[in-house]
């Protein structure tokens, strides 16, 4: 297990379709977030799991978007009927609960453009 | 609101000269800072941190200084290397409250010349 992994890298859709991301995060990592950057921007924060339980959502995350961890293991981010300003980076980070200083490591990415 | 603020978009440097980035925050909370690297089409890269409790953390070429009272933090380069050409991203967390999640501020563009 080298890091947390991302597919796809890059998302070209068409407005108003969905897609669906999938995170692995770092095996013994039981945190695992998720984060969206735009340009100029930095990451910014939409959802927390916690195993497999969604602890925390950001106001960004709308109605369209949902996130699942089942198992506890890899995670998926969907965004339904796509709109051109969802088009950023989409990042998955995983951690240690404990110690409390534990960094986050962040996957590639996954590059989504609507058009 | 940005609670985390990386007011300098850019950064020059010489190669071998010292490269310092600044941060500033605004909620008296935060209690761990980081700082991570990014090339482009990559994500976010770790690359040092600070807990309040401390003032300063040294790894090798990079040293964070954290001053609580006037929240701010800086990342030092020493010395700085064409490698280090990246987006730099501050990041701060509340451990006590918010479950690891991390603010970031808007990054600083690092270019290191020859």
């Amino acid at each position: 297990d080298t890091g947390v992994s991302q597919n796809p890298r890059h998302k070209i859709t068409k407005r108003g379709q969905n897609v669906t991301f999938r995170c692995d995060p770092i095996s013994e990592h039981n945190r695992l977030y998720w984060y969206r950057q735009t340009l100029g921007q930095g990451p910014e924060f939409l959802t927390y799991f916690q195993n497999e339980a969604q602890l925390e959502k950001s106001r960004l995350l709308s109605d369209r978007f949902s996130a699942e961890r089942p198992k506890g293991s890899f995670s998926t981010l969907e965004i339904q009927r796509t709109e051109q300003g969802d088009s950023a980076m989409y990042l998955c980070a995983s951690s240690l609960e404990r110690p409390l200083n534990t960094e986050a490591f962040f996957g590639q990415g996954t590059r989504l453009t609507v058009v | 609101d940005q609670q985390v603020k990386q007011n300098s978009p850019s950064l020059s440097v010489q190669e071998g000269r010292i490269s310092i980035l600044n941060c500033d925050y605004t909620n008296s909370m935060f209690d761990y800072f980081l700082w991570y690297k990014k090339y482009p089409a990559e994500g976010p890269t770790f690359l040092i941190s600070i807990s309040s409790i401390k003032d300063k953390n040294e790894d090798g070429r990079f040293t964070v200084f954290l001053n609580k009272s006037a929240k701010h933090l800086s990342l030092h380069i020493v010395p700085s290397q064409p490698g280090d050409s990246a987006v730099y991203f501050c990041a701060a967390s509340d451990r006590g409250s918010t479950l690891g999640r991390l603010y970031f501020g808007r990054g600083t563009q690092l270019t290191v010349w020859p």
